[in-house]
């Protein structure tokens, strides 16, 4: 089965320090990909997202995730976190098929440390 | 108003209660969801109307039943819910049908907090 992996349920970062949350996908056929972040109590607010061209994408707020074909993989990463990125954070992809629909990884929740 | 309004935000019911949440796009698209969003558990898709075709997530029970009357506007009617239905009811849209091309990307409203006591 098609699958969306988030390696970590939550992750911890010194204000300041590189925040990398990890996306892996499950398909040999290049999906689009996205990154949703959520703050408390509000709808999932899109980062960034892959569709074709350069595999390395660049969001809002400073974030950027590399798609790497090689590595099934779609990390999102910031070089240095602020004690607003505090939220839950989810990796999403759409694969090709009959019924063409988002599938969500479980979220991983950031935390920001000062 | 622009992109994917929900209301009510916050909901309060009994579980004999009947009560609707609503969900309008501004936004032109062709398809509306209903996600479910329960603390420590996966994004679980509901319901979907795209082009007026409803695609449904059959383990749902019929104590959620969805109606779309237009493309703009799409509702969750509850009717004797469980305490284990309280959770954040996430609704969403999308420019093109399920089933067209396109990347999928989804829009998504602030959420009805849903308590059923």
């Amino acid at each position: 089965a098609q699958s969306v992996t988030q390696l970590g349920s939550h992750v911890s970062v010194s204000e300041g320090a590189l925040v990398l949350l990890r996306c892996n996908y499950s398909s040999s056929v290049p999906p689009y990909l996205f990154w949703y972040v959520q703050y408390p109590n509000q709808g999932l607010q899109l980062l960034l997202k892959y569709t074709t061209g350069a595999t390395l994408v660049k969001g809002i707020n400073g974030f950027e995730a590399e798609f790497k074909k090689s590595e099934t993989s779609f990390h999102l990463t910031k070089p240095s976190a602020h004690m607003s990125d505090a939220a839950e954070y989810f990796c999403a992809v759409r694969y090709s098929g009959s019924a063409r629909q988002l599938t969500f990884g479980s979220g991983t929740q950031l935390t920001v440390l000062p | 108003e622009t992109g994917v309004t929900q209301t009510p935000r916050h909901l309060v019911m009994g579980m004999t209660n009947k009560k609707s949440l609503k969900c309008e796009q501004h936004l032109g698209h062709n398809a509306m969801y209903w996600y479910k969003q329960s603390a420590k558990k996966p994004l679980e898709l509901m319901f979907v109307y795209s082009l007026e075709e409803r695609v449904e997530n059959n383990s749902v029970p019929s104590r959620f039943s969805p109606e779309c009357p237009n493309s703009s506007h799409l509702f969750l009617h509850l009717h004797t819910l469980q305490p284990e239905d309280s959770a954040l009811y996430l609704c969403a849209s999308s420019r093109e049908g399920v089933r067209a091309g396109g990347t999928g990307e989804l829009f998504f409203g602030e959420g009805s907090r849903l308590t059923v006591l």
